[in-house]
């Protein structure tokens, strides 16, 4: 299995511009998670969705951020207009989802993650 | 200005010795738990789990020990590895609501030296 898959790996913009981050999660997980990860604040989890719904997402920091999930194997998180503070790295991780005996199914995986700077 | 980050607790240990590495959890209604290794310039990565109804779980040369009376969790390395230089992070998870969201610590910095 090749994992969580996310691109691009790096992504340098200048501030106003339109971020687009893709992730494709494990075949036959059910669930995805975005987390932004800073020097300041550490891992924050974004939002999260189950079966391709939302299920959580008052980790995202404002109306600038947008997530979709339109199938089971792809998902994006779309910052528009991307302004320096957004500055991190961005990782997509996915599970098999709530529901198996005792929280195994409920480990992450992460992918590699995105470095975003804006300029 | 200067910016000020997150404080991450370091532990240096020698090459060969036994790490340890302790997590405070926050909640008394989390029932699982896991613990990640991050490495520089990659994502989290999962090194072992151990569910509310156990006290210690052991893996290949790392044993988790979880004390639901503190809500304390730890980390045991044995014979600590230059590999292992890393940002640990524990997260709980209450698997009992049937969601599968993970609430992480701020991570420990382990940094072996020869």
């Amino acid at each position: 299995d090749a994992g969580v898959i996310q691109s691009p790996r790096h992504e340098v913009t200048e501030m106003g511009q339109e971020v687009t981050l893709r992730c494709k999660p494990i075949s036959g997980h059910n669930s995805l998670f975005w987390y932004r990860q800073t020097m300041m604040r550490g891992l924050e989890l974004l939002i999260y969705f189950n079966n391709n719904v939302p299920i959580d997402d008052s980790g995202m920091p404002e109306d600038r951020f947008s997530a979709k999930m339109p199938n089971a194997s792809f998902s994006t998180l779309k910052i528009q207009p991307s302004e320096p503070r957004d500055s991190a790295v961005y990782f997509c991780a996915s599970s098999l989802g709530p529901g198996t005996s005792g929280g195994a199914g409920n480990e992450q995986f992460f992918g590699p993650g995105t470095r975003l700077t804006v300029l | 200005g200067e910016s000020v980050g997150l404080h991450l607790p370091t532990l240096s240990v020698q090459e060969g010795d036994n790490s340890i590495i302790n997590c405070a959890y926050s909640n008394s209604a989390s029932d699982y738990f896991i613990w990640y290794k991050q490495e520089s310039g990659k994502g989290p990565q999962f090194i072992i789990d151990i569910r509310s109804n156990m006290d210690k779980r052991q893996g290949q040369r790392v044993t988790v020990l979880l004390n639901k009376t503190v809500k304390h969790l730890s980390l045991q390395i044995a014979a600590t590895q230059p590999g292992d230089s890393a940002v640990y992070f524990c997260a709980e998870n209450m698997a009992w609501q049937n969601t599968d969201k993970l609430i992480f610590g701020t991570g420990t910095r382990l940094q072996v030296f020869p």
